[in-house]
C-alpha cells in the first residue's frame, strides 16, 4: 500500500526564520494531498489541499511545493512565529479504498522567540 | 470551519471491559472515518463507513472492533473486549463525498483511551 515518509520528526527554529517539512510518497498516481496542523491537545486543522496540477501553492504564512517527478511534497513555513508551533502532518488519500488517508509520522515544530 | 465533536474526550477503562467512543460528524456529511494514534506515532486508518456499511478496514480493525451509526445519531466505535494495546487517541473524521472537491476529511479533537 501507500507509504508516506515525513521528515524531520522535530524542528526548532527562531521566530522569523523559515521551516521546511518534506514528505515523500510512493504512489505516483496520487493526484492530491493534504497538510494538517495539530496544536497540542487539539484536533487536526486542515491547512491546505494540494492538487497535482499546481506545483506551487501559497497559503497564509506558508508555501507548499509539489515535485511529481520525485513524488515529494514540502511545506515551507515562511517567517515562522510562535503561533506556528504545532505538529504538522502530510496525508495522501487512496481513492480505491474509500479515500482513507495515509499520514506521515508528523513534524513537531517549535518556534522560539 | 466544519466541526466534528467527540465524546468523551478521555476514557480510562479496565482491560476486558467494553468501551464506546462517540462521534458527532458534520451535519451533511455522509462518509465517516476512525483513525488511531498511539502516543508519538503515526496516525493510522482504522475504518471508513458509508450508508450503514463498512467500506474499508485496516488490519488494526480487530474483530473486537465494530462501528455503527444508528438512525443518523452518533457514529460510534465500540471495542469489546478492550486490550492494553488499544490505549491510544482515536480520531473521528467525516467528509461529504469522495470526489476531489468533496472529500476533505474534517477531524474531531480525539478521544484519549487508556486501558489498564
Amino acid at each position: 500500500g501507500e507509504q508516506v515518509e515525513q521528515r524531520p520528526p522535530h524542528l526548532s527554529v527562531r521566530e522569523g526564520d523559515s521551516a521546511v517539512i518534506t514528505c515523500t510518497y510512493t504512489d505516483p498516481n496520487s493526484y492530491y494531498f493534504f497538510w494538517y496542523k495539530q496544536e497540542p491537545g487539539a484536533s487536526l486543522q486542515l491547512l491546505m489541499k494540494v492538487f497535482s496540477s499546481t506545483e506551487i501553492n501559497e497559503g497564509q504564512g506558508f508555501t507548499v511545493l509539489l515535485n511529481k517527478k520525485d513524488t515529494r511534497l514540502s511545506l515551507n513555513l515562511t517567517a515562522a512565529h510562535p503561533g506556528d508551533s504545532a505538529a504538522y502532518f502530510c496525508a495522501v488519500p487512496r481513492r480505491s479504498a474509500g479515500n482513507k488517508l495515509t499520514f506521515g509520522i508528523g513534524t513537531r515544530v517549535l518556534v522560539r522567540p | 470551519g466544519p466541526k466534528v465533536l467527540q465524546i468523551p474526550s478521555h476514557q480510562i477503562i479496565d482491560m476486558g471491559q467494553m468501551v464506546t467512543l462517540n462521534c458527532d460528524p458534520v451535519s451533511n456529511h455522509l462518509y465517516f472515518y476512525w483513525y488511531k494514534q498511539i502516543l508519538g506515532q503515526q496516525m493510522e486508518f482504522l475504518v471508513n463507513f458509508y450508508n450503514g456499511k463498512v467500506m474499508e478496514k485496516s488490519k488494526l480493525f480487530k474483530d473486537q472492533f465494530s462501528v455503527e451509526r444508528p438512525d443518523g445519531s452518533y457514529f460510534t466505535l465500540k471495542i469489546q473486549p478492550t486490550a492494553l494495546e488499544d490505549s491510544a487517541v482515536y480520531f473521528c473524521a467525516s467528509s461529504s463525498g469522495l470526489g476531489p472537491n468533496q472529500d476533505t476529511q474534517y477531524f474531531g479533537p480525539g478521544t484519549r483511551l487508556l486501558v489498564l
